[in-house]
This record gives structure tokens, C-alpha cells and sequence, in this order.
């Protein structure tokens, strides 16, 4: 079936450092993917997404590029704030149409 | 802009005692999803809904019921609560398609004692 891997976290930065939060997946046919962030004591949000090869989805500086040669959807972002803190989730949805989520990586920015 | 809409916020049982949790949406979304969130298992399906009328078994339904009471109400039920159900519940709702994104509610803590 459909999964997903994320490295563990915590992930901890300073400000203005450069983040990658690793995404990899298994599923069959050409599944959409995406990127949800939950910040402390919210439900989970779209943070980007993207729905076929070599898309690139971005929003707030945030960006992740659909590698299907090497079935990934690594999360960057050039310069993190403190803001940013919060868990980061990887998901897909493919033939099923059920969302498939990741383990979750959590990012603390300290200033 | 209510989006989706869950209660109660928190809530304590005693072992064996039942509940429900609520939810609604107000986009006409035509599927809703309970999913459970455990430190170190991310998210985890329970049930879901992908029309009125239908419910399915996720990945970890068992000790839940759901009713899907109408288009907009998606409800889970805890008929005899235990312990490993304390976690952290959330609604979601959304299109169906692969495109689609989820709208997610913003969560019920449950402790079991």
C-alpha cells in the first residue's frame, strides 16, 4: 500500500538558517503530494502541494520539488524564522484518493 | 468562516464510560475523516466518509463507531472507553479527488483514566 517516510525530529535551527525536512514515498501510479503544517494547538493546514512530476509547490517561502525518479518531496525553506516552529507533515493521495500521511518532523527555531 | 467545527475541546472519561465527538463542516465537502494523533505515530485514519450515507474502516478503527448524519455531520462515537484511546482526535473534510486538500478541525485532547 501507500506510505509515507519522514526523517524524525526534532529538527532544531537558528534563525535565518537553511531547512531541508526529508519526504519520501511508495505508492503506485501518480500520486498527488503534499506538505501540512500544525502549529502548536491547531489542526493540521495546507502548506503546499504539488501533482505531477517535477512540480514545484511553494507558499511562504516554503518550497518542495516532486521527484518521481527518487520518490521524494523534500521540504526547504532558504531562511527559517521563529515563527516557522511547528510540525511539519508529508502526505500523498493517490489511486485511492485516501490521504496517506507521514510520522510528522518537528521544527523548533530558536532566535 | 467557520471551515470545520469539533467538540468538545477537551474531555476526560473513566474507563468503560461512552462518548461522542461532533463534527461539522460548512464547505459541502463531500468526504469527512476522524483521525487520531500519537507522539511518535503521526496521523492514523480511524474512519471515513467519502459520501453521505457511506462510512468505511481506516487503519485503526476498532473500539469506534461513526455515524454520518447528514452532508455536513460526521460524528465518533467511544461506546466503552480505554485507556489506549487517549490521544488527540481530529475531523477533516475535503473533495474527493487526488488533488485535493484536507481542512482539518482543531482537535479533541481525550484522556482515558
Amino acid at each position: 500500500g501507500d506510505s509515507v517516510t519522514q526523517m524524525e525530529g526534532p529538527v532544531t535551527l537558528s534563525e535565518e538558517a537553511f531547512l531541508t525536512i526529508n519526504c519520501t514515498y511508495t505508492a503506485t501510479g501518480y500520486p498527488s503530494l503534499f506538505w501540512y503544517v500544525q502549529y502548536p494547538g491547531e489542526g493540521l493546514q495546507l502548506l503546499l502541494k504539488a501533482t505531477k512530476a517535477d512540480d514545484k509547490g511553494s507558499n511562504k517561502g516554503f518550497e518542495a520539488t516532486y521527484r518521481k525518479e527518487t520518490t521524494s518531496f523534500h521540504l526547504e525553506k532558504g531562511s527559517v524564522q521563529v515563527s516557522d516552529s511547528a510540525v511539519y507533515f508529508c502526505a500523498l493521495s493517490g489511486g485511492s484518493y485516501i490521504p496517506t500521511f507521514g510520522r510528522g518532523t518537528s521544527l523548533i527555531v530558536h532566535p | 468562516n467557520a471551515g470545520v467545527t469539533q467538540t468538545p475541546k477537551f474531555q476526560v472519561l473513566k474507563t468503560g464510560q461512552s462518548m461522542t465527538l461532533q463534527c461539522a463542516q460548512d464547505m459541502n465537502h463531500n468526504s469527512m475523516y476522524w483521525y487520531r494523533q500519537d507522539p511518535g505515530m503521526g496521523l492514523r485514519l480511524i474512519y471515513y466518509s467519502a459520501s453521505e450515507g457511506t462510512t468505511d474502516k481506516g487503519e485503526v478503527p476498532n473500539g469506534y463507531n461513526v455515524s454520518r448524519l447528514n452532508k455536513r455531520e460526521f460524528s465518533l462515537r467511544l461506546e466503552s472507553a480505554a485507556p489506549s484511546q487517549t490521544s488527540v482526535y481530529f475531523c477533516a473534510s475535503g473533495w474527493t479527488g487526488p488533488n485535493e486538500k484536507l481542512f482539518f478541525g482543531s482537535g479533541t485532547q481525550l484522556s482515558v483514566l
